[in-house]
């Protein structure tokens, strides 16, 4: 299994472009999310899905497009990239939404917005 | 609502000593504590975990941790740190679907 992949790995953009980030696992897991994680303040939840077809918000979701249409992919789309979304990103997935169960993390991606 | 607080953005220890991380929660219902470490340049793996049981968690690599439901808290603790264990350490808490985590203790191990 290659668990949680991620790509790209780096990423340098200018203000106002768009990408999209990838993410994709190969575990047949329900639960996808996708995380920022800044200098001192932890990791913050940007969008999450509990299945194909069904995307949520998280705590900072402003900024940022999901969706998914497979189990596998989870792709994570900055619509007009701005500095403030400099940040590491990670993709996250688990077996389910029990409380209990564990998240595997993809390697991240470190995006700079000029 | 759920919440995570780690004491301490930053610990230091020598290598060969204790090694204490704090973490408290806050929770409307029964937790769900995890502790996850993140090595440079990697994304989180779980350390261990708490869901029910004994309070009393053993992890990977020599770390466990006590849930201590009075105090609220899930202190991580090593009995002697090694210096593959500098790293950041994130303590977690899942009170339904999402995961809610702390801020981050970064680990500094001294020669």
């Amino acid at each position: 299994n290659a668990g949680v992949t991620q790509t790209p790995k780096f990423q340098v953009l200018k203000t106002g472009q768009s990408m999209t980030l990838q993410c994709a696992q190969d575990m047949n897991h329900e639960y996808m999310s996708w995380y920022r994680q800044d200098p001192g303040m932890g990791l913050r939840l940007i969008h999450y899905s509990v299945g194909a077809g069904i995307t949520d918000q998280g705590e900072v979701p402003n900024g940022y497009n999901v969706s998914r249409s497979t189990t596998e992919d989870f792709p994570l789309r900055l619509l007009s990239a701005a500095p403030s979304q400099t940040s590491v990103y990670f993709c996250a997935s688990s077996r389910g939404t029990a409380p209990g169960d564990e998240q595997f993390f993809g390697p991240g991606t470190r995006l700079t917005v000029l | 609502a759920q919440s995570v607080t780690q004491l301490g953005s930053h610990v230091s220890v020598s290598e060969g000593a204790l090694v204490l991380l704090r973490c408290n929660y806050s929770s409307s219902v029964p937790p769900y504590l995890f502790w996850y470490v993140q090595y440079p340049n990697q994304g989180l793996q779980l350390l261990l975990k708490y869901t029910t049981g004994a309070t009393l968690v053993k992890g990977i690599n020599g770390f466990e941790a006590e849930f201590k439901k009075s105090e609220t808290s899930f202190h991580l603790t090593k009995p002697s740190a090694h210096m593959s264990d500098a790293a950041e350490y994130f303590c977690a808490v899942s009170p339904y679907d999402k995961i809610i985590f702390g801020k981050g203790t970064r680990l500094h191990i001294l020669p």
